[in-house]
């Protein structure tokens, strides 16, 4: 399976600061990469497909690159919405595999 | 509005099956597959499979090929996730979550689905 490694694992940030999570994976997955948010207690939510196209309703204040193995997804002014965890998804090959996730704190 | 509701939360001895539902609402329910991902305690998200609602195609993950079924009615617009041998460790949180233009981007999730396997 494709291994996803995300870094950092957590961070602490401020309202207003820009952020930037990195995703690699184990192998080439072309663009085939999604980015999600989950707040504690619901489920995620798609923020980027396609490595770098912003979901329909997404702030612009995301954006996102990448392709091959390394991407990254950034947050150009956090919001105190923002405050989450982050996944990003390979679905280049089965099975899909999730990063481990970043944790964005105040 | 697109809407996944899942069934309630369940409680299972290990060995047991637990079957996990998934309705849906506010789109064409045949033409959008759909996943299922789970999330353990404090964990990361873990990816199922997925299921053609309208042909009943399905694709398992490896890890849970002996395991697991999918199904689908589309007569209710339900989806079914079936979990077979439960052991501890498949205590999670389960989500079904559809696939937004068949490119496997999940763009609209259910609310969640708590599994827990305890003697």
């Amino acid at each position: 399976a494709i291994q996803m490694t995300q870094s950092p694992s957590s961070l602490s940030a401020s309202v207003g600061d820009r952020v930037t999570i990195t995703c690699r994976a184990s192998q080439g997955i072309r663009n085939d990469l999604g980015w999600y948010q989950q707040k504690p207690g619901q489920a995620p939510k798609l923020l980027i497909f396609a490595a770098s196209t912003l979901h329909s309703g997404v702030p612009s204040r995301f954006s996102a690159s990448g392709s091959g193995t390394d991407f990254t997804l950034t947050i150009s002014s956090l919001q105190p919405e923002d405050f989450a965890t982050y996944f990003c998804l390979q679905d280049y090959s089965y099975p899909f595999t999730f990063g481990q996730g970043t944790k964005v704190e105040i | 509005q697109v809407q996944l509701v899942q069934s309630g939360a369940e409680v299972k001895k290990p060995g047991a099956t637990v079957k996990v539902s998934c309705k849906a609402s506010g789109y064409a329910f045949s033409d959008y597959y759909m996943h299922w991902v789970r999330q353990a305690p404090g964990q990361g998200l873990e990816w199922m499979g997925w299921i053609n609602p309208k042909s009943g195609v399905t694709v398992y993950a490896q890890e849970f090929k002996d395991r697991v079924t999918m199904t689908s009615d589309t007569s209710i617009r339900t989806v079914y996730m079936e979990l077979r041998r439960l052991r501890s460790d498949d205590t999670a949180v389960y989500y079904c979550a559809r696939d937004m233009t068949g490119d496997d981007d999940f763009d609209h999730w259910g609310q969640g689905t708590v599994v827990i396997v305890s003697s």
